[in-house]
Protein backbone atom coordinates (compact mmCIF):
# COMPACT_ATOMS: atom_id res chain seq x y z
CA UNK A 1 0.00 0.00 0.00
CA UNK A 2 1.34 3.52 -0.81
CA UNK A 3 2.22 5.81 1.90
CA UNK A 4 3.28 9.17 1.36
CA UNK A 5 5.33 11.19 4.34
CA UNK A 6 5.29 14.85 4.37
CA UNK A 7 8.42 15.94 7.20
CA UNK A 8 8.72 18.41 8.63
CA UNK A 9 4.31 19.05 9.78
CA UNK A 10 5.61 22.66 10.34
CA UNK A 11 8.23 24.64 9.34
CA UNK A 12 8.92 28.69 9.59
CA UNK A 13 11.18 30.94 7.91
CA UNK A 14 12.09 34.46 7.80
CA UNK A 15 11.12 36.68 4.64
CA UNK A 16 13.61 36.05 1.37
CA UNK A 17 14.79 32.12 2.66
CA UNK A 18 14.54 29.52 0.43
CA UNK A 19 12.16 26.85 1.19
CA UNK A 20 12.57 23.54 0.56
CA UNK A 21 9.84 20.92 1.32
CA UNK A 22 10.43 16.84 1.08
CA UNK A 23 7.36 14.24 0.61
CA UNK A 24 8.90 10.85 0.53
CA UNK A 25 6.45 7.88 -1.00
CA UNK A 26 7.10 3.96 -0.35
CA UNK A 27 5.87 2.58 -3.85
CA UNK A 28 7.88 4.11 -6.17
CA UNK A 29 5.72 2.85 -9.23
CA UNK A 30 3.95 6.22 -9.56
CA UNK A 31 2.12 7.62 -12.69
CA UNK A 32 2.60 11.03 -11.69
CA UNK A 33 3.26 13.34 -8.17
CA UNK A 34 1.11 16.76 -7.73
CA UNK A 35 1.94 19.30 -5.33
CA UNK A 36 -0.84 21.71 -3.80
CA UNK A 37 -0.83 24.72 -1.71
CA UNK A 38 -3.96 24.92 0.25
CA UNK A 39 -4.73 27.81 2.52
CA UNK A 40 -6.89 28.02 5.81
CA UNK A 41 -10.01 26.37 5.20
CA UNK A 42 -9.65 26.76 1.56
CA UNK A 43 -9.31 24.49 -1.35
CA UNK A 44 -6.89 23.20 -3.06
CA UNK A 45 -4.89 24.81 -5.24
CA UNK A 46 -2.49 23.02 -7.61
CA UNK A 47 1.22 24.00 -8.48
CA UNK A 48 3.01 21.76 -10.45
CA UNK A 49 2.73 17.86 -11.79
CA UNK A 50 5.43 16.10 -12.33
CA UNK A 51 5.09 13.13 -14.52
CA UNK A 52 7.27 9.87 -13.87
CA UNK A 53 9.61 9.87 -16.59
CA UNK A 54 10.43 13.85 -15.16
CA UNK A 55 13.15 14.94 -12.73
CA UNK A 56 11.62 17.93 -12.45
CA UNK A 57 9.24 21.30 -13.20
CA UNK A 58 9.41 24.58 -12.87
CA UNK A 59 6.76 27.65 -12.75
CA UNK A 60 7.87 30.94 -11.23
CA UNK A 61 9.97 30.29 -8.28
CA UNK A 62 8.54 26.94 -7.30
CA UNK A 63 11.00 24.63 -8.87
CA UNK A 64 9.98 20.25 -7.91
CA UNK A 65 12.19 17.99 -8.28
CA UNK A 66 11.48 13.92 -8.69
CA UNK A 67 13.42 10.90 -8.14
CA UNK A 68 11.42 7.84 -8.38
CA UNK A 69 14.09 5.11 -7.22
CA UNK A 70 14.81 6.32 -4.03
CA UNK A 71 10.80 7.76 -3.62
CA UNK A 72 11.57 11.24 -3.00
CA UNK A 73 10.04 14.72 -4.37
CA UNK A 74 11.37 18.10 -3.40
CA UNK A 75 9.30 21.38 -3.93
CA UNK A 76 12.28 24.64 -3.83
CA UNK A 77 10.40 28.34 -3.09
CA UNK A 78 12.77 30.75 -3.94
CA UNK A 79 13.07 33.85 -1.90
CA UNK A 80 10.19 33.28 0.02
CA UNK A 81 7.38 35.99 0.84
CA UNK A 82 4.52 36.18 3.36
CA UNK A 83 2.36 35.09 0.79
CA UNK A 84 3.99 32.10 0.53
CA UNK A 85 2.47 31.04 4.10
CA UNK A 86 0.12 27.72 3.72
CA UNK A 87 0.21 24.50 4.39
CA UNK A 88 1.99 22.40 0.88
CA UNK A 89 0.43 18.95 0.15
CA UNK A 90 2.30 16.24 -2.32
CA UNK A 91 0.13 13.39 -3.69
CA UNK A 92 1.04 10.74 -5.89
CA UNK A 93 -1.04 8.71 -8.12
CA UNK A 94 -0.05 4.78 -7.50
CA UNK A 95 0.48 2.93 -9.95
CA UNK A 96 -1.41 0.00 -9.37
CA UNK A 97 -5.06 1.75 -7.87
CA UNK A 98 -8.19 2.07 -9.55
CA UNK A 99 -8.87 5.00 -11.38
CA UNK A 100 -7.02 8.41 -10.73
CA UNK A 101 -6.87 8.52 -6.96
CA UNK A 102 -4.27 10.29 -5.07
CA UNK A 103 -2.78 9.29 -2.29
CA UNK A 104 -2.01 12.19 0.34
CA UNK A 105 0.96 12.90 2.27
CA UNK A 106 0.04 14.83 5.24
CA UNK A 107 1.01 18.50 4.14
CA UNK A 108 3.54 20.75 5.32
CA UNK A 109 2.66 24.14 7.00
CA UNK A 110 4.81 26.87 6.20
CA UNK A 111 4.78 30.33 7.95
CA UNK A 112 6.62 33.08 6.36
CA UNK A 113 7.63 36.05 8.83
CA UNK A 114 7.75 39.65 7.54
CA UNK B 1 -13.55 29.94 -16.43
CA UNK B 2 -12.62 26.35 -15.87
CA UNK B 3 -13.75 25.10 -12.69
CA UNK B 4 -15.12 22.74 -10.30
CA UNK B 5 -17.72 24.17 -7.96
CA UNK B 6 -19.28 22.74 -4.87
CA UNK B 7 -22.46 23.21 -2.73
CA UNK B 8 -22.96 23.85 -0.12
CA UNK B 9 -19.63 25.84 1.28
CA UNK B 10 -20.99 25.25 5.06
CA UNK B 11 -23.60 22.90 6.30
CA UNK B 12 -24.66 22.35 9.58
CA UNK B 13 -27.08 19.42 10.28
CA UNK B 14 -28.58 16.83 12.65
CA UNK B 15 -27.63 13.46 13.21
CA UNK B 16 -30.19 11.23 10.58
CA UNK B 17 -31.23 13.95 8.55
CA UNK B 18 -30.27 13.17 4.57
CA UNK B 19 -28.14 15.40 2.70
CA UNK B 20 -26.76 15.76 -0.49
CA UNK B 21 -23.44 18.14 -1.71
CA UNK B 22 -23.49 18.65 -5.23
CA UNK B 23 -20.48 19.03 -7.39
CA UNK B 24 -20.09 20.20 -10.62
CA UNK B 25 -17.29 20.84 -13.49
CA UNK B 26 -17.49 22.69 -16.63
CA UNK B 27 -13.86 21.05 -18.24
CA UNK B 28 -15.95 18.01 -19.77
CA UNK B 29 -13.81 15.90 -17.28
CA UNK B 30 -13.98 11.86 -17.41
CA UNK B 31 -12.99 11.43 -14.08
CA UNK B 32 -14.45 12.76 -10.83
CA UNK B 33 -13.87 12.04 -7.15
CA UNK B 34 -14.59 12.74 -3.63
CA UNK B 35 -12.17 13.08 -0.92
CA UNK B 36 -13.39 14.09 3.03
CA UNK B 37 -9.83 15.57 4.73
CA UNK B 38 -9.45 15.15 8.61
CA UNK B 39 -7.09 16.49 11.41
CA UNK B 40 -3.97 14.05 11.30
CA UNK B 41 -5.34 11.67 8.40
CA UNK B 42 -4.75 14.09 5.54
CA UNK B 43 -7.13 13.46 2.36
CA UNK B 44 -8.97 10.50 1.70
CA UNK B 45 -10.88 9.07 -0.92
CA UNK B 46 -14.35 8.50 -0.30
CA UNK B 47 -15.68 7.24 -4.23
CA UNK B 48 -14.59 7.84 -7.42
CA UNK B 49 -16.28 7.85 -11.31
CA UNK B 50 -14.51 6.87 -14.20
CA UNK B 51 -17.60 7.97 -16.61
CA UNK B 52 -21.36 8.58 -16.72
CA UNK B 53 -22.68 5.67 -14.92
CA UNK B 54 -19.81 4.02 -13.81
CA UNK B 55 -18.65 4.57 -10.61
CA UNK B 56 -16.40 2.56 -7.46
CA UNK B 57 -15.47 2.78 -3.75
CA UNK B 58 -12.22 4.50 -3.01
CA UNK B 59 -11.03 3.91 0.84
CA UNK B 60 -13.40 5.26 3.02
CA UNK B 61 -17.25 4.56 1.46
CA UNK B 62 -19.01 3.78 4.32
CA UNK B 63 -22.22 5.94 5.13
CA UNK B 64 -21.83 7.65 1.66
CA UNK B 65 -23.82 7.26 -1.68
CA UNK B 66 -23.09 8.99 -5.15
CA UNK B 67 -24.24 9.02 -8.38
CA UNK B 68 -23.23 10.18 -11.98
CA UNK B 69 -25.97 10.39 -14.18
CA UNK B 70 -24.70 13.37 -16.23
CA UNK B 71 -20.53 13.86 -16.75
CA UNK B 72 -20.43 17.06 -15.28
CA UNK B 73 -22.27 16.59 -11.92
CA UNK B 74 -21.02 14.04 -9.02
CA UNK B 75 -23.04 14.66 -6.39
CA UNK B 76 -22.47 12.95 -3.04
CA UNK B 77 -25.32 12.10 -0.50
CA UNK B 78 -25.49 10.84 3.03
CA UNK B 79 -28.09 9.08 3.77
CA UNK B 80 -28.11 9.35 7.52
CA UNK B 81 -25.14 11.70 8.78
CA UNK B 82 -23.49 10.88 11.82
CA UNK B 83 -21.20 12.76 13.80
CA UNK B 84 -18.16 10.93 12.61
CA UNK B 85 -19.09 11.97 9.13
CA UNK B 86 -18.02 16.01 10.33
CA UNK B 87 -15.26 16.80 7.91
CA UNK B 88 -14.35 18.82 4.76
CA UNK B 89 -15.27 17.69 1.77
CA UNK B 90 -13.59 18.29 -1.62
CA UNK B 91 -14.62 17.16 -4.83
CA UNK B 92 -11.65 16.42 -7.69
CA UNK B 93 -12.08 15.98 -10.88
CA UNK B 94 -9.29 15.11 -14.18
CA UNK B 95 -9.39 15.07 -17.89
CA UNK B 96 -8.03 11.62 -17.98
CA UNK B 97 -8.74 7.72 -17.02
CA UNK B 98 -6.71 4.96 -15.55
CA UNK B 99 -3.14 4.71 -16.90
CA UNK B 100 -2.73 8.43 -18.21
CA UNK B 101 -1.10 11.35 -16.19
CA UNK B 102 -3.73 14.36 -15.75
CA UNK B 103 -3.55 17.28 -13.28
CA UNK B 104 -6.35 16.97 -10.96
CA UNK B 105 -8.20 19.80 -10.20
CA UNK B 106 -10.00 20.47 -6.47
CA UNK B 107 -13.24 22.35 -5.85
CA UNK B 108 -13.15 24.96 -2.94
CA UNK B 109 -14.48 22.59 -0.50
CA UNK B 110 -17.68 21.64 1.82
CA UNK B 111 -17.52 22.06 5.35
CA UNK B 112 -19.92 19.37 6.73
CA UNK B 113 -20.95 19.23 10.47
CA UNK B 114 -23.35 16.52 12.00
CA UNK B 115 -24.59 17.61 15.36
Amino acid sequence: KQEVTQIPAALSVPEGENLVLNCSFTDSAIYNLQWFRQDPGKGLTSLLLIQSSQREQTSGRLNASLDKSSGRSTLYIAASQPGDSATYLCAVRPNKAAGNKLTFGGGTRVLVKP
Amino acid sequence: EAQVTQNPRYLITVTGKKLTVTCSQNMNHEYMSWYRQDPGLGLRQIYYSMNVEVTDKGDVPEGYKVSRKEKRNFPLILESPSPNQTSLYFCASSLGLAGTSYEQYFGPGTRLTVT
